[in-house]
């Protein structure tokens, strides 16, 4: 059963840091690996999507990078600012022929002013 | 830019009740989904359908749950009589593309938030 973790929970930077966040998967066999923003009290946004075959996707001061077979993903904030403050969630979608994602917990991200 | 929506934004019922939760998916996505999060808990995955039918369904998803394409437009979760631990947020999402096109990121709505009393 495909699990997802991400580490750590919580975070608190200062404005301006460069900074990662961590996501693990003990499934390898995966279709694409998706990752989400989600402010208090409200929906997902999707912020990467990395197809099993890429090895990162780029989108603005955000960068995603994939190692499949190690079973990681990593999420690269540059130059952080407080509106960067929020959940973010990792999904992976398993190989197979299943259409749902598998979330982790998410990492809570402060960026302090 | 175009965006999934739902409706209500937040649904507060009586245990046993039954409940319609409405979302409205992106007009030219074909898989439509239904995710919950009890409160600090991951999102966890329900329901997919696709062309009028469910695809897959989680174990969460018995015979309490039921899904409905009604319209062209509008994609429904029902709980036929609601527990306690329905209480959640409801979210749906959809996607693009044909099974196993490279167009699936799955894209949320801001979610449906439910209190079971």
């Amino acid at each position: 059963k495909q699990e997802v973790t991400q580490i750590p929970a919580a975070l608190s930077v200062p404005e301006g840091e460069n900074l990662v966040l961590n996501c693990s998967f003990t499934d390898s066999a995966i279709y694409n690996l998706q990752w989400f923003r989600q402010d208090p009290g409200k929906g997902l946004t999707s912020l990467l999507l990395i197809q099993s075959s890429q090895r990162e996707q780029t989108s603005g001061r955000l960068n995603a990078s994939l190692d499949k077979s190690s079973g990681r993903s990593t999420l690269y904030i540059a130059a952080s600012q407080p509106g960067d403050s929020a959940t973010y969630l990792c999904a992976v979608r398993p190989q197979g022929g299943s259409e749902k994602l598998v979330f982790g917990k998410g990492t809570k991200l402060t960026v302090n002013p | 830019e175009p965006e999934v929506t739902q409706t209500p934004s937040h649904q507060v019922t009586q245990m046993g009740q039954e409940v319609i939760l409405r979302c409205v998916p992106i007009s030219n996505h074909l898989y439509f989904y239904w995710y919950r999060q009890i409160l600090g808990q991951k999102v966890e995955f329900l329901v997919s359908f696709y062309n009028n039918e469910i695809s897959e369904k989680s174990e969460i998803f018995d015979d309490q749950f039921s899904v409905e394409r009604p319209d062209g437009s509008n994609f429904t979760l029902k709980i036929r009589s609601t527990k306690l631990e329905d209480s959640a947020m409801y979210f749906c999402a959809s996607s693009e593309g044909l099974a196993g096109g490279p167009r699936k990121t799955q894209y949320f709505g801001p979610g449906t938030r439910l209190l079971v009393l």
